[in-house]
């Protein structure tokens, strides 16, 4: 299995407060993504990165940023967290070659609750 | 718009029956199709794959098909066990861009 941890695993926040969500790999791999998942919505691409200090925004990317200072850490952070943020966060990577190249491997997901 | 499309939200199968779960897909620029399971509260795995120069691709109990000119795949299992039963997310990716478009989903429970 790929080499993901996300922490927190579990948090509950309060409308306004700022919420960061980290996501670690000990795999090398170049691109790291953060998704989102909701009943109905299936997986929505949040932000992704290509390398360090270069990400780009997803499909849903209104209320998050993010930041990659170094290959093995992609942070999400929630700049003033909404209750339709509530959701469960998901990381994923990708690699350059072989079977990274076009699979993504998941991390184990964040549930977050804003209330 | 739904680029990736799993009109089926559900699918119940008998243990030892076969499983199949169906993926449409509009964008003909789609060239590498994927399938995930995901079980409650863990991320989704990586299943199986195909690109679009196959028609097919098997691993063991797990295979995809592809129909390139119906813009439809489909993932067979056999036989389903009661451990297959997850939600099952069908991906497709273009040419090097790394972004994956998702479906929905499909439930899939396997009775015993």
């Amino acid at each position: 299995d790929a080499g993901i941890t996300q922490s927190p695993r579990h948090k509950v926040t309060e409308t306004g407060t700022p919420v960061t969500l980290r996501c670690h790999q000990t795999e090398n791999h170049r691109y790291m993504y953060w998704y989102r998942q909701d009943p109905g919505h299936g997986l929505r691409l949040i932000h992704y990165s290509y390398g360090v200090k270069d990400t780009d925004k997803g499909e849903v990317s209104d209320g998050y940023s993010v930041s990659r200072s170094k290959t093995e850490d992609f942070l999400l952070t929630l700049e003033s967290a909404t209750s339709s943020q509530t959701s469960v966060y998901f990381c994923a990577i990708s690699g350059e070659s072989g079977r990274s190249y076009n699979e993504q491997f998941f991390g184990p997901g964040t549930r977050l609750t804003v209330l | 718009d739904q680029q990736v499309k799993q009109n089926s939200p559900s699918l119940s199968v008998q243990e030892g029956r076969i499983s199949i779960l169906n993926c449409d897909y509009t964008n003909s620029m789609f060239d590498y199709f994927l399938w995930y399971k995901k079980y409650p509260a863990e991320g989704p795995t990586f299943l199986i794959s195909i690109s679009s120069i196959k028609d097919k691709n098997e691993d063991g109990r797990f295979t995809v098909f592809l129909n390139k000119s119906a813009k439809h795949l489909s993932l067979h299992i056999v036989p389903s066990q009661p451990g297959d039963s997850a939600v099952y997310f069908c991906a497709a990716s273009v040419g090097n861009n790394r972004k994956l478009i998702w479906g929905l989903g499909t439930s899939l429970a396997v009775n015993p």
